[in-house]
């Protein structure tokens, strides 16, 4: 099946570690996204990439990073700088152009503790 | 940010009764997307509106674009359980980058 793969669903991380979150789609995508989700707050865009080994900052990109060096992989790391990692991330892609949908993955749920 | 602003953030009503949410642009949108985000899920498409003034259906859910391409809505007729969740609207943000509303959180009283 087609889609977009996030590993793992859940992770504990102590303060002060660093942790990588898995993104992996077979959907031909150019372009993925990582989105970060609060309460009240929507989804927020931390990292986004159109192409491989090219990315760019989104709103909220302190405190991560990120790699796009094959086409169906983008991961995200959340540093030890991100002060208040703890929230639901969510992975998506699209064909690059105006007006296509975004997919989502299943995301991943982050918990400092 | 460019977010754009979308109302109300909560919406609470009775099974039967009707609901909508709105989103509002400060700018004029090429287009407009919308999503819906189920209990611990993650967001799926729900529609894309491109003409001024379109209005499209999907069963008891109706959508439209407003005639200056700055604003839509969602009403959905007659809700059902089924219909709980968070519903947001997207708008391009340049940079082929998609920018989410905060959502509109609907519950459902059966």
């Amino acid at each position: 099946d087609g889609g977009i793969t996030q590993s793992p669903k859940y992770l504990f991380r102590k303060e002060g570690q660093n942790v990588t979150l898995s993104c992996e789609q077979n959907l031909n995508h150019d372009a993925m996204y990582w989105y970060r989700q609060d309460p009240g707050q929507g989804l927020r865009l931390i990292y986004y990439s159109q192409i491989v080994n090219d990315f760019q900052k989104g709103d909220i990109a302190e405190g991560y990073s990120v790699s796009r060096e094959k086409k169906e992989s983008f991961p995200l790391t959340v540093t030890s700088a991100q002060k208040n990692p703890t929230a639901f991330y969510l992975c998506a892609s699209t064909h690059r152009g105006s007006g296509n949908t975004i997919y989502f993955g299943e995301g991943s749920w982050l918990t400092v503790v | 940010g460019q977010q754009v602003m979308q109302i109300p953030q909560y919406q609470h009503v009775q099974e039967g009764e009707d609901f909508t949410t709105y989103c509002n642009s400060s700018t004029t949108l090429s287009n407009i997307q919308w999503y819906k985000q189920r209990p611990g899920g993650h967001p799926v498409f729900l529609i894309q509106l491109v003409k001024s003034g379109e209005v499209k259906k999907q069963k008891r859910l109706t959508f439209q674009f407003g005639e200056a391409k700055k604003n839509s809505s969602l009403h959905i007729t007659a809700t059902q359980t089924t219909d709980v969740g968070t519903y947001f609207c997207a708008k391009e943000g340049g940079s082929e980058k998609l920018v989410f509303g905060k959502g509109t959180k609907l519950t459902v009283n059966p």
